[in-house]
């Protein structure tokens, strides 16, 4: 059983497009965070979320609490975007998504 | 740099063995955090702390323990390894549970 669901798995784009990843999760949660892993292998937090919607340059995350869904969008997409994003939801402990493999194409 | 310093950045080691895996968070944050990402499992949870004492447990094998120091300092001790355990373990740390967390740079494990 998988508490936290992403999709899609892979997904490639020519650069300038815009992209979504979409994140489900079944649990309660205080929070739900995006995070940007590239090649390499370092993690960095992109966005916590509890409610609504932050925006960070071109990222934009958002969460609707009573669908248990969450969307990271990426507007004007480049190169350096790409990476594997991971959702992860938590509550009494951390579920995290299988992670969304992003390549953008010049 | 997320200002998470873990150590060492890459072990190699035999089944049956015992390691040490340190990491000292960011400056003021007092959770700290421990996952294990591997091949086949992706990232999972396995355990967190907060100003010394336990918060929350996930998956964190029985032959795994952990404890974070006075200094806010922590350690991953995993024993009797097998191949299965090889992973790239991170530490994370945050302000309080409810902040951003910052990851550091991970550590290799390799059993052989």
């Amino acid at each position: 059983k998988n508490e936290v669901e992403q999709s899609p798995q892979n997904l490639t784009a020519q650069e300038g497009e815009f992209i979504t990843i979409n994140c489900s999760y079944s649990v309660g949660i205080s929070a739900l965070h995006w995070l940007q892993q590239h090649p390499g292998g370092g993690i960095v937090s992109l966005f916590m979320l509890s409610s609504g919607k932050k925006k960070h340059g071109r990222l934009i995350a958002t969460i609707n609490i009573q669908e248990k869904h969450s969307s990271l969008h990426i507007t004007a997409s480049h190169p350096r975007d790409s990476a594997v994003y991971i959702c992860a939801a938590t509550g009494n402990q951390f579920y995290f998504g299988t992670g969304t493999s992003l390549t953008v194409i010049p | 740099d997320s200002g998470v310093t873990q150590t060492p950045k890459h072990l190699i080691t035999a089944t049956g063995q015992r390691v040490t895996l340190r990491c000292s968070p960011r400056s003021g944050d007092l959770s700290v955090y421990w996952y294990q990402q591997s091949l086949d499992q992706g990232l999972q949870f396995l355990i967190q702390y907060y100003n010394g004492e336990e918060r929350a447990k996930g998956n964190i094998l029985e032959r795994f323990s952990a404890q974070q120091f006075p200094d806010l300092h922590s350690e991953l001790n995993l024993s009797s390894l097998e191949l299965g355990d090889s992973a790239l373990y991170f530490c994370a740390s945050s302000v309080d549970p409810g902040n951003t967390i910052y990851f550091g740079e991970g550590s290799w494990l390799t059993v052989v």
